[in-house]
C-alpha cells in the first residue's frame, strides 16, 4: 500500500541553521505530495504542496521538491528561526483517491 | 472562529464506555475527515464524508467506530465499547472540495482508562 518515511526526530538546532528534513515515499501511480506542520497548540496546517514530478512548492522560506525519480519530497530551508519550532508531517495523496497518507512526522526545537 | 471545530478537546472515559466526539467544520466545506493520531505516530485515516453521504470508511478499525453527518454539516464519530488502545487524538478536517486544501481541527484527546 501507499506509505510515507521520513526522518525522525527530535532535531533541535540553532537559530539560522540549514534545515533539511527527508522524506521518501512509496505509492501507485502519480500521488500529490505535501508537508504539514502543527505549531504547539494548534491545528495541523499545509505547509506547501506539488502535484506532479519536478513541481517545487514554497512557503514561509521552505521549499520541497517532487523528485519522481527517487521518490522523495525532502523539506529544506536555508536559516530557520524560533517560530519554526514545530512537528512537520510528510503526506501524500495517491491519484484516485481523498485520503491523505501522512510519515510519523518529526519533532523541530530551534533554539535562539 | 471561522476554523474546524471539535469538541469536546479532552476526554477521559473508562474501559466499556461510550464516546462521541463532534466536528463543526468550515462552512460551506462539502468534504469532512476523521483521522485519528496516535502516540508518536501520523495521523491515520478513518472515514471521509462527501455531503450526507461517507463516500469512503475504509479507515473505520471495526465495528465499534461509526460517524454520521445528517445534514451534511456537523459530524459525530461514535466510539462503542471503548477500549484502552482507542486512546489517541482524534482530528477532523474540512476542505471545499475533495482535491482542496485540509484544514485541521485542533483535535479530541481521547484517553480510555
Amino acid at each position: 500500500g501507499d506509505s510515507v518515511t521520513q526522518m525522525e526526530g527530535p532535531v533541535t538546532l540553532s537559530e539560522e541553521a540549514f534545515l533539511t528534513i527527508n522524506c521518501t515515499y512509496t505509492a501507485t501511480g502519480y500521488p500529490s505530495l505535501f508537508w504539514y506542520v502543527q505549531y504547539p497548540g494548534e491545528g495541523l496546517q499545509l505547509l506547501l504542496k506539488a502535484t506532479k514530478a519536478d513541481d517545487k512548492g514554497s512557503n514561509k522560506g521552505f521549499e520541497a521538491t517532487y523528485r519522481k525519480e527517487t521518490t522523495s519530497f525532502h523539506l529544506e530551508k536555508g536559516s530557520v528561526q524560533v517560530s519554526d519550532s514545530a512537528v512537520y508531517f510528510c503526506a501524500l495523496r495517491a491519484g484516485g483517491s481523498e485520503k491523505l497518507v501522512f510519515g510519523k512526522g518529526m519533532k523541530l526545537t530551534v533554539n535562539p | 472562529g471561522a476554523g474546524v471545530s471539535q469538541t469536546p478537546s479532552n476526554k477521559v472515559t473508562e474501559k466499556g464506555k461510550y464516546v462521541e466526539l463532534r466536528c463543526d467544520p468550515i462552512s460551506g466545506h462539502t468534504a469532512l475527515y476523521w483521522y485519528r493520531q496516535s502516540l508518536g505516530q501520523g495521523p491515520e485515516f478513518l472515514i471521509y464524508f462527501q455531503g450526507t453521504g461517507a463516500a469512503d470508511d475504509s479507515g473505520l478499525p471495526n465495528d465499534r467506530f461509526f460517524a454520521v453527518r445528517p445534514e451534511g454539516s456537523v459530524s459525530t464519530l461514535k466510539i462503542q465499547r471503548t477500549e484502552r488502545g482507542d486512546s489517541a487524538v482524534y482530528l477532523c478536517a474540512s476542505s471545499v472540495d475533495p482535491t482542496g486544501e485540509l484544514f485541521f481541527g485542533e483535535g479530541s484527546r481521547l484517553t480510555v482508562l
